[in-house]
């Protein structure tokens, strides 16, 4: 079966620092990998997403990047957190049209 | 571009209560359409999945409904339970495959026992 894991589960950082949200697929090849951002209750924002390898759509423009050096890895990263960063961070999995498969999420707080 | 509205933002029932939560979409053009629910501080949980040419799923004590032409969902809960309390989200599948999944803000549900 398929699982999707996000690390680390929570994370506070201060403002100006960098940021690496890993997220990772496993039990299937070659999806669709996103990265979302929920606000604070807010719904879901889609940040960005990837049909393959170093394929990379960006949604909206912001203070943060997102690479796929593997098939089942995604990365989120910022050079330098402002505090609008803060947020829930879900990642998500889909490899059959319209269904996407969501992680447990990262909880960051940017001081 | 498609916005997916919910009403209420937030709603608070006596456990037993049968309870209707609402999703309205601008664009009709969709592919499918989704309920999840969230806990705090957790991820999403899919609950029913209607597609485009479907009216309605259910799932035991759930029933979803999908009028496509009116662009908009209801999420009925039957005999609501304290562990029925969460966020309820739909989400809009459009684009190419259905690639592109819109969120309304939430429906945040308290059963009191």
């Amino acid at each position: 079966s398929q699982t999707i894991h996000q690390w680390p589960a929570t994370l506070v950082q201060p403002v100006g620092s960098p940021l690496s949200l890993e997220c990772t697929v496993e039990g299937t090849s070659n999806p669709n990998l996103y990265w979302y951002r929920q606000a604070a209750g807010r719904g879901l924002q889609l940040l960005f997403y990837s049909v393959g390898i170093g394929q990379i759509s960006s949604e909206v423009p912001q203070n943060l990047s997102a690479s796929r050096p593997q098939d089942r890895q995604f990365i989120l990263s910022s050079k330098k957190l402002l505090l609008s960063d803060s947020g829930f961070y879900l990642c998500a999995w889909s490899g059959f049209p319209g269904v996407q498969f969501f992680g447990p999420g990262t909880r960051l707080t940017v001081l | 571009k498609q916005e997916v509205t919910q009403i209420p933002a937030a709603l608070s029932v006596p456990e037993g209560e049968n309870l209707v939560l609402n999703c309205s979409f601008t664009d009709s053009a969709i592919y499918n359409l989704q309920w999840f629910r969230q806990d705090p501080g957790k991820g999403l949980t899919s609950l029913l999945l209607i597609q485009s040419s479907q009216r309605e799923q259910t799932s035991g004590r759930l029933n979803a409904s999908l009028d496509k032409s009116s662009g908009r969902s209801t999420l009925y809960i039957a005999a609501s339970q304290p562990g029925d309390s969460a966020t309820y989200l739909c989400a809009v599948a459009s684009g190419t495959s259905g690639s592109r999944l819109t969120f309304g803000e939430g429906t945040q549900l308290t059963v009191n026992p």
